[in-house]
């Protein structure tokens, strides 16, 4: 399809270990963005990719947090030694340019036990 | 800074019958509003979007908003509930000047749809 793609759909995982979460944005995007949905604070922005400048970091709740965006496409999100309220579902969007909407993935499922 | 405020968690109507979501916003700059909607274990799907070109907007499903400058309100609207826009929906707000276009969510208000 041609829409953003995420995996895994759902990830398992003890407290302590750590994740990588991946987002593959529709081809010729150069904005891409991930969010992180949970119940206590609802929709919150994370990680901002514009082409192959740095990233905008602003979002990031920890330095436990990190990603990247390799040949300006394929982004992955690494979250180091998980912590329960990490549970949550990862969003991924990415759009043409800044000033246009911005389409979603349908997002990864953490759960920390 | 921008913010959204979403009046109503849920809204609940009878299929047939209007529905109304309810939207405020604030923002330091001229911004862009959207409506995004979210079916379980879903992603978000663009209905409508206003960058200050009409202040009514007509998106995807029969949906529409109307951005309300004095008011700073961006409510949606739509004429005849179907059971399938049984949903979440959320108002969300961006600026040029915020992280590349960040969105900015409103807490989200939960469509219900009785038969």
């Amino acid at each position: 399809g041609a829409g953003v793609s995420q995996s895994p759909s759902n990830k398992v995982t003890e407290k302590g270990k750590d994740v990588e979460l991946r987002c593959d944005p529709i081809s010729g995007h150069t904005a891409l963005y991930w969010y992180r949905q949970s119940l206590g604070q609802g929709l919150e922005f994370l990680i901002y990719f514009q082409g192959n400048s740095a990233p905008d970091k602003s979002g990031l709740p920890s330095d436990r947090f990190s990603a990247e965006r390799t040949g300006g496409s394929v982004s992955t999100l690494t979250i180091q030694r998980t912590q329960q309220e990490d549970s949550a579902v990862y969003l991924c969007a990415s759009s043409p340019r800044i000033d246009q909407p911005q389409h979603f993935g349908d997002g990864t499922r953490l759960s920390i036990l | 800074a921008q913010s959204v405020t979403q009046l109503d968690s849920h809204v609940s109507v009878s299929e047939g019958t209007p529905v109304l979501l309810r939207c405020n916003y604030s923002s330091s700059y001229s911004p862009s509003l959207f409506w995004y909607v979210q079916h379980p274990n879903k992603g978000l799907q663009l209905l409508l979007k206003y960058t200050s070109a009409a202040t009514l907007v007509k998106g995807i499903n029969g949906f529409e908003a109307e951005f309300k400058k004095s008011e700073t309100s961006f409510h949606l609207t739509k004429p005849s509930a179907h059971m399938s826009d049984a949903a979440e929906y959320f108002c969300v707000v961006s600026d040029r000047f915020n992280a590349g276009n960040m969105l900015t969510f409103g807490g989200g208000t939960r469509l219900m749809v009785k038969p």
